[in-house]
């Protein structure tokens, strides 16, 4: 069966400093991957999305990025973080880009 | 532009008092529709996939039907177990632009 791991689970950063969250996938190969940004009352923005490696789709200008540097794991990045990158950012995969999407746990990023 | 709509945002219900979620979805040619459930701090959990209107899903005290414009997601007998947010997500057939989703309905079920 396959399953989606995410970490860390919480993190708490200072305004300005770098970020990494990671992301992979294990039981399937080649899947899509997403990260998701989930804040109170905005439901879930879809950040980015990949169907392969090296392959980024951005979805909305920010300063976040992010890579896939091997088939099973999915990076979110940043260089400098503001304090609107809080929030619960979430992981997903799916087998095609129309089917549906399976998530992984979360990690709550709070900047201060 | 593909939109999703869902009401009402909150719900409270007792045990046992069967209501229905709404999703309503505007989108150049609907691929398929699909189901989420959100416990607090957790990833969204898939429950359902609904592909043509007139179709149906069930599971458990769940059921899920789609119309030409609207979904719903029926719950019958809730119990306090089945307190959670409920997403809705659309997919369209241009292009391979992944889902959209709805902000969602939080249910509390009360005992």
């Amino acid at each position: 069966s396959q399953t989606i791991h995410q970490w860390p689970a919480t993190l708490v950063q200072p305004v300005g400093s770098p970020l990494s969250l990671e992301c992979t996938v294990e039981g399937t190969s080649n899947p899509n991957l997403y990260w998701y940004r989930q804040a109170a009352g905005r439901g879930l923005q879809l950040l980015f999305y990949s169907v392969g490696i090296g392959q980024i789709s951005s979805e909305v200008p920010q300063n976040l990025s992010a890579s896939r540097p091997q088939d099973r794991q999915f990076i979110l990045s940043s260089k400098k973080l503001l304090l609107s990158d809080s929030g619960f950012y979430l992981c997903a995969w799916s087998r095609g880009v129309q089917d549906e999407q399976y998530f992984g746990p979360g990690t709550r990023l709070t900047v201060t | 532009e593909d939109q999703v709509t869902q009401s009402p945002e909150a719900l409270r219900l007792q045990e046992g008092e069967s209501s229905s979620l709404n999703c309503s979805y505007t989108v150049s040619g609907l691929r398929g529709l699909f189901w989420y459930r959100q416990d607090p701090g957790k990833g969204p959990e898939f429950l359902f996939t609904l592909y043509s209107a007139g179709e149906e899903k069930e599971k458990e005290r769940l059921k899920a039907t789609l119309t030409k414009k609207e979904s719903f997601l029926h719950i019958t007998a809730p119990k306090p177990e089945d307190s959670a947010t409920y997403l809705c997500a659309v997919q369209a057939w241009s292009g391979n632009t992944p889902l959209v989703f709805g902000k969602g309905t939080r249910l509390s079920v009360i005992a």
